[in-house]
């Protein structure tokens, strides 16, 4: 059982590049999220899903888009990358409430030039 | 703006309990109380999580005061591997669906 992978582990991006990060479960778990943590905060939430076809904006959604055409999958797009977000991301999913105990991934370091 | 508040960091030493305090002193009626651990960049771990009572599982248990304005989280015997940053949730977005994080405890268990 994978769990929750995401790809790729570790990205070096130009500013003003594009790239897309990837992220996967195998659990059919409906809830899905993307987190950022810069060096020594907590996670923020950049972006959330419910379900297919469905996403809304969390705290820090700016320069990031997303889409959810499958259960499994919800990529996360960095649009024009620009060195403010230069961070370690991860994705995780989750059954709905009140069985909501959220799945992390093991994260993806993005550094942006 | 978390709506926890916990020590940066505390020490334990191995074998001992480790006793992690989280103040919640706004938390709703509704609103759970999670403890997540981070051990270095990995991704969080789920730990355990409460409403109003008591609850213990094979890693932890979770204490909540009746008035739910606190809770602690004891892990009954520290060992090197539970040297980690332990995040105290009880916010949660909107829909449920994802918890917001504020810059928990980081915990060092010696030998």
């Amino acid at each position: 059982n994978a769990g929750v992978t995401q790809t790729p582990k570790f990205q070096v991006l130009k500013t003003g590049q594009s790239m897309t990060l990837q992220c996967a479960q195998d659990m059919n778990h409906e809830y899905m999220s993307w987190y950022r943590q810069d060096p020594g905060m907590g996670l923020r939430l950049i972006h959330y899903s419910v379900g297919a076809g469905i996403t809304d904006q969390g705290e820090v959604p700016n320069g990031y888009n997303v889409s959810r055409s499958t259960t499994e999958d919800f990529p996360l797009r960095l649009l024009s990358a620009a060195p403010s977000q230069t961070s370690v991301y991860f994705c995780a999913s989750s059954r709905p409430p009140p069985r909501n105990t959220i799945y992390f991934g093991e994260g993806s370091w993005l550094t942006v030039v | 703006d978390a709506k926890t508040t916990q020590p940066t960091s505390m020490d334990c030493a191995e074998g001992r309990a480790a006793n992690l305090p989280c103040n919640h002193s706004t938390i709703s009626g509704n609103e759970y109380v999670y403890w997540y651990r981070q051990i270095h960049s990995q991704g969080p771990q789920y730990i355990i999580h409460g409403l109003k009572n008591n609850e213990t599982n094979e890693m932890a248990s979770l204490i909540i005061t009746e008035d739910r304005k606190s809770s602690t989280l004891i892990l009954p015997h520290a060992t090197l591997r539970d040297t980690a940053v332990y995040y105290c949730i009880v916010r949660v977005d909107q829909a449920g669906t994802a918890l917001i994080f504020g810059k928990g405890t980081t915990l060092s268990v010696s030998s």
